[in-house]
């Protein structure tokens, strides 16, 4: 069964500095990846998707993604953070062609310190 | 448009009792889904359907129930509820399969505290 992994529960960053939220996946074949972003009291939307092809992907929002096989990892990025990036980032995988539904990581809370 | 909207947002329950969460789409969506989030586990997969009179099971489905007699509603229900069933709720649409298009529309969202 395909299973996500976002090993960090909470990051704090400075606004200006550079962001990346680890997504470790696992899954037999090649997975489609996701990352959704849910904003305080509100419900996810997405941010980039990876489906094939370039393995570097841009989102909304001056985010982007970077899949990585070998690492079976797919960490989301960005240059220089805002203080409204301040939110909840959850990596999702659709793999299993049986269920056609997404399965999500446990969420990576993202503080902005001013 | 409104998308996808759930109702009632905010609900306490007690032990036992029963109640129906609804889910309302008006982007002529195929799928629909419904999803419980917990702290510390994202969101788990309840219940899915993949068209008009059709559902399936997901990850978490014991102790509900759906409906899909619309193609515009969802409907989630809890027959008795538990305090294990504490937890916030989302419904989501997407037009096709997700490997096609990759994205769900999400509701915002109903609030259950079941006492």
């Amino acid at each position: 069964a395909q299973s996500v992994t976002q090993p960090d529960i909470h990051i704090t960053v400075s606004e200006g500095a550079s962001l990346e939220l680890r997504c470790n996946y696992s899954y037999g074949a090649t997975p489609y990846l996701f990352w959704y972003v849910q904003s305080p009291g509100q419900g996810l939307q997405l941010l980039l998707k990876y489906f094939s092809g370039d393995t570097l992907v841009q989102g909304i929002k001056g985010f982007e993604a970077e899949f990585k096989r070998s690492q079976s990892s797919f960490n989301l990025r960005k240059p220089s953070v805002h203080w409204s990036d301040a939110a909840e980032y959850f990596c999702a995988v659709d793999g299993d062609t049986g269920r056609r539904a997404l399965t999500f990581g446990s969420g990576t809370r993202l503080q902005v310190q001013p | 448009n409104a998308g996808v909207t759930q109702t009632p947002k905010f609900r306490v329950l007690k032990t036992g009792q029963s109640m129906t969460l609804l889910c309302a789409q008006d982007m002529n969506h195929e799928y629909m889904y419904w999803y419980r989030q917990d702290p510390g586990m994202g969101l788990r997969l309840i219940h899915y359907s993949v068209g008009e009179g059709t559902t399936a099971k997901g990850e978490v489905p014991d102790g509900y129930n759906v409906s899909r007699l619309k193609k515009q509603n969802f409907l989630l229900g809890l027959e008795s509820a538990a305090p294990s069933q504490t937890s916030v709720y989302f419904c989501a649409s997407s037009y096709q399969r997700l490997a096609s298009t990759g994205e769900l529309f999400f509701g915002e969202g109903s609030r259950l505290t079941v006492l």
